[in-house]
């Protein structure tokens, strides 16, 4: 079983439309989590940190449910721009602060 | 200018050649890290420094060496390239601190071994 799980997509969004997808861990002592955004032939970039009580940044929220191990994230109001892989990463301490990726989730926003 | 500076951006070289991927950062972060990426895998773990004296293997070292020379470049090399090492590589860096500290990452370079 891969530590960090993505469904790879695509998911096909109407502009203006919401679109929410999760990530599930295997380790149980992982501590941190981000969501990066990916374009295509591009560097990851962070999108944004994920915190236990769930965060949101303008148009997106990302949660964390450590009971089930999944952390997840919705955008809202989808724009064209926001066409992008999306990382799903996790950090755990006791693998000396080391951060695994999943392996993305495709979202392909069309007019 | 970018604050994670990779060279060479793209290579394309042949089986058998001694290959050197350059990381150069101006952030002042202690610490460095070389992945690879590969459709469908996601990003793997090469080799990753926390300072100019520490240097651990990742996930996926065989076939790869690395340098840190300065805390400001880590450098990776393919002694003898094989067409399985044709990927995208990624240098990124973060800050010595809390468990949530972000990686910032180059631009890649892409790398094709015929």
């Amino acid at each position: 079983r891969k530590e960090v799980e993505q469904d790879p997509g695509p998911f096909n969004v109407p502009e203006g439309a919401t679109v929410a997808f999760n990530c599930t861990y295997s380790n149980s002592a992982s501590q941190s989590f981000f969501w990066y955004r990916q374009d295509c032939r591009k560097e990851p970039k962070l999108l944004m940190s994920v915190y236990s009580s769930g965060n949101e940044d303008g148009r997106f929220t990302a949660q964390l449910n450590r009971a089930s191990q999944y952390i997840s994230l919705l955008i809202r109001d989808s724009k064209l721009s926001d066409s992008a892989t999306y990382l799903c990463v996790v950090n755990t301490r006791a693998a000396g602060n080391k951060l695994t990726f999943g392996g993305g989730t495709r979202v392909l926003v069309k007019p | 200018d970018a604050d994670v500076t990779q060279t060479p951006r793209n290579r394309i070289t042949k089986t058998g050649k001694r290959i050197m991927l350059e990381c150069s950062q101006t952030k002042g972060h202690d610490r460095m890290y070389w992945y690879r990426q590969d459709p469908g895998l996601g990003l793997r773990l090469i080799y990753y420094s926390f300072d100019v004296k520490d240097i651990n293997k990742g996930e996926i070292s065989d076939g790869y060496s690395v340098s840190r020379q300065a805390q400001a470049k880590f450098s990776l090399s393919l002694e003898s390239a094989i067409p399985n090492q044709t990927a995208l590589y990624f240098c990124a860096t973060s800050q010595t601190g809390a468990a949530n500290q972000p990686q910032h990452f180059g631009d890649g370079t892409r790398l094709s071994i015929l």
